[in-house]
């Protein structure tokens, strides 16, 4: 079975351009979650979906950032505008709340902001 | 306090010795912990989950849980170099079951 699919898998950009990563989640998970990962902040989670539905936007850090998921096998982050200290990579997980909660992450999205 | 600690490292083993990586975590309601694997440039990798109290055990690797002392551990026997990595500690602290909160991870360098 194909894991967690992520694109594209390096964006490099000039500040201020729009910026949009998508990822595919395991088929039959229903929950989805975005991951940013960076040296000094370590792993953090923005954003969770449930059955398509965005549970917990806690960690999003601005408004700048908004996620959706239109459909359970597509899900998409978009940074607008985007400034340099969005630098990091961005991870996308999913997991299948029938079976606990263990999470399997995709290879990522890293993103180089100009 | 950060809801989940650990030593960031780099902890050096001789190869064929037993690695041990700690973490520590702030909510007592915790339910569900995972040891998580990331080679540099890659993406964490699941290699242990643990949900009660005791030792859990899948092949070289064994995950420990002390929930009274918030307390879960990786040990790792017969470290190999092919171990190397970083080791993230994850814990569900608070907002439901499926949220996970990460450390920042223990850098673990097995020398040949």
């Amino acid at each position: 079975d194909a894991g967690v699919i992520q694109s594209p898998r390096h964006e490099v950009t000039e500040m201020g351009q729009e910026v949009t990563l998508r990822c595919k989640p395991i088929s039959g998970h229903d929950y989805l979650f975005w991951y940013r990962q960076t040296m000094m902040r370590g792993l953090e989670l923005l954003i969770y979906f449930n059955n398509n539905v965005p549970i917990d936007d806690s960690g999003m850090p601005e408004d700048r950032f908004s996620a959706k998921m239109p459909n359970a096998s597509f899900s998409t982050l978009k940074i607008q505008p985007s400034e340099p200290r969005d630098s990091a990579v961005y991870f996308c997980a999913s997991s299948f709340g029938g079976a606990g909660n263990e999470q399997f992450f995709g290879p990522g999205t890293r993103l180089t902001v100009l | 306090q950060k809801e989940v600690e650990q030593n960031s490292g780099p902890l050096s083993v001789p190869e064929g010795a037993i690695a041990s990586l700690n973490c520590t975590y702030s909510d007592r309601g915790s339910q569900s912990f995972f040891w998580y694997r990331q080679y540099s440039g890659k993406s964490p990798e699941l290699i242990m989950s643990i949900y009660s109290n005791g030792d859990k055990e899948d092949g070289r690797f064994t995950a420990q849980l002390n929930k009274a002392s918030q307390y879960v551990s990786l040990l790792i026997r017969d470290s190999q170099p092919s171990d190397s990595a970083t080791y993230l500690c994850a814990v569900n602290i608070e907002g439901g079951y499926q949220k996970v909160t990460f450390g920042t991870g223990t850098k673990l360098q097995v020398i040949p």
